[in-house]
């Protein structure tokens, strides 16, 4: 298996720009995660989707991030307008929620952003 | 709302010491438990977990943690730290009452391996 596969790797744009992070899911997995860390704040859930359904949002700091999951192999993180303060790095995870207890979350690398 | 403490936001020991990292929880139910190790420049990976059953769970690269109920603590152990040891460890609890089935993690605990 692949693993949980995110792109970019590293991203570097300027505060306004539109930057779109990309996350596919380990296959068969019905559970994807957005994650944020930073130095300061450390792992901070922003959203999550349970079957494609977005399920709990309260994360996502402020209406300039938005994510989809169009389907069960693919979800996006959009950031619009991209600010200095979004620095970090993003990670997306998956997890199979089929059997009680088995909700171990698998990660992927991460996207380091920047935004100067 | 569910909460994980980990005691110590960083630890250093030497190579072939005792590694001890504490986790608690803060449930009265006893939740779903997890250690993850993150390597600089990767995501999380899952280093064991406990769910129900034997309380001294084993993990890989020769870690285990065991279960306490009566401290609600689910500290992490390894007999020899190895210089590949160093990393940062999370521990992670999942409410079995949350439907959700979401992660709460710690705030994490740098390890660093002293030659």
């Amino acid at each position: 298996d692949a693993g949980v596969i995110q792109s970019p790797r590293h991203e570097v744009t300027e505060m306004g720009q539109e930057v779109t992070l990309r996350c596919k899911p380990i296959s068969g997995h019905n559970s994807l995660f957005w994650y944020r860390q930073t130095m300061m704040r450390g792992l901070e859930l922003l959203i999550y989707f349970n079957n494609n359904v977005p399920i709990d949002d309260s994360g996502m700091p402020e209406d300039r991030f938005s994510a989809k999951m169009p389907n069960a192999s693919f979800s996006t993180l959009k950031i619009q307008p991209s600010e200095p303060r979004d620095s970090a790095v993003y990670f997306c995870a998956s997890s199979s929620q089929r059997l009680a207890g088995n909700n171990e979350q698998y990660f992927g690398p991460g996207t380091r952003l920047t935004v100067t | 709302a569910q909460s994980v403490t980990q005691l110590g936001s960083h630890v250093s020991v030497s190579e072939g010491a005792l590694v001890l990292l504490r986790c608690n929880y803060s449930s009265s139910v006893p939740p779903y438990l997890f250690w993850y190790v993150q390597y600089p420049n990767q995501g999380l990976q899952l280093l064991l977990k406990y769910t129900t059953g034997a309380t001294l769970v084993k993990g890989i690269n020769g870690f285990e943690a065991e279960f306490k109920k009566s401290e609600t603590s689910f500290h992490l152990t390894k007999p020899s730290a190895h210089m590949s040891d160093a990393a940062e460890y999370f521990c992670a609890v999942s409410d079995r009452e949350d439907s959700s089935y979401k992660l709460i993690f710690g705030s994490g605990t740098r390890l660093l391996v002293r030659p």
